[in-house]
């Protein structure tokens, strides 16, 4: 079955520091992968989305995340974090009949002055 | 558009009493889904619904119903509630075919005491 796995639980970086935050994946094919962000008290929101083609995808907020098949990974990145990116991220992966989708447990990103 | 409402915000129950958590969305989304969020498993899926009239079991069914009558509506009914039901509860939409883009309500945080 396929899964998502978050290795870090937290992570904390200074205002103007770039950010990774990893993913990886467990599935037979070549997956859909989706990461979302969680503001406090709010609902998650889409970051971006890989189905095909391009490995580094874009999206909003300025952010991108690489497909690495080779490695099972589909890492987020962020050259330059700001205050307001404090929130938490989510790497999800549909499964093969594409009607349900299975979140990883989540990396809670907190952001120094 | 209002995209994805759920009522209330906030609720406590006392073990064994009832409720329904309320879903809508105005964007004539096909696919419409429950999570529940606990600390560390990132979300876990409920129940899901591909269209009016009919609806399935995700990750974690025990204890929820669902039914769809409508398009824009997907109520959560706990039955018996119990202290392992306290949670926070997201309902999610989208079109079908495109499962990771879906769009999240502001969430139900609800305790069972």
């Amino acid at each position: 079955a396929q899964s998502v796995t978050q290795p870090d639980i937290h992570i904390t970086v200074s205002e103007g520091a770039s950010l990774e935050l990893r993913c990886n994946y467990s599935y037979g094919a070549t997956p859909y992968l989706f990461w979302y962000v969680q503001s406090p008290g709010q609902g998650l929101q889409l970051l971006l989305k890989y189905f095909s083609g391009d490995t580094l995808v874009q999206g909003i907020k300025g952010f991108e995340a690489e497909f690495k098949r080779s490695q099972s990974s589909f890492n987020l990145r962020k050259p330059s974090v700001h205050w307001s990116d404090a929130a938490e991220y989510f790497c999800a992966v549909p499964n093969n009949a594409g009607n349900m989708l299975t979140f990883g447990g989540g990396t809670r990103l907190m952001v120094k002055p | 558009n209002a995209g994805v409402t759920q009522t209330p915000k906030f609720q406590v129950l006392k073990t064994g009493q009832s409720m329904t958590l309320q879903c809508a969305q105005d964007m004539n989304h096909e696919y419409m889904s429950w999570y529940r969020q606990d600390p560390g498993m990132g979300l876990r899926l409920i129940h899901y619904s591909v269209g009016a009239g009919i609806t399935d079991q995700g990750e974690v069914p025990n204890g929820y119903n669902v039914s769809r009558s409508t398009t824009e509506d997907f109520p959560l009914r706990l039955l018996s509630a119990a202290p392992s039901q306290t949670s926070v509860y997201f309902c999610a939409s989208s079109y079908p075919g495109i499962l990771g883009e879906q769009y999240f309500g502001p969430g139900t945080r609800l305790t069972v005491t």
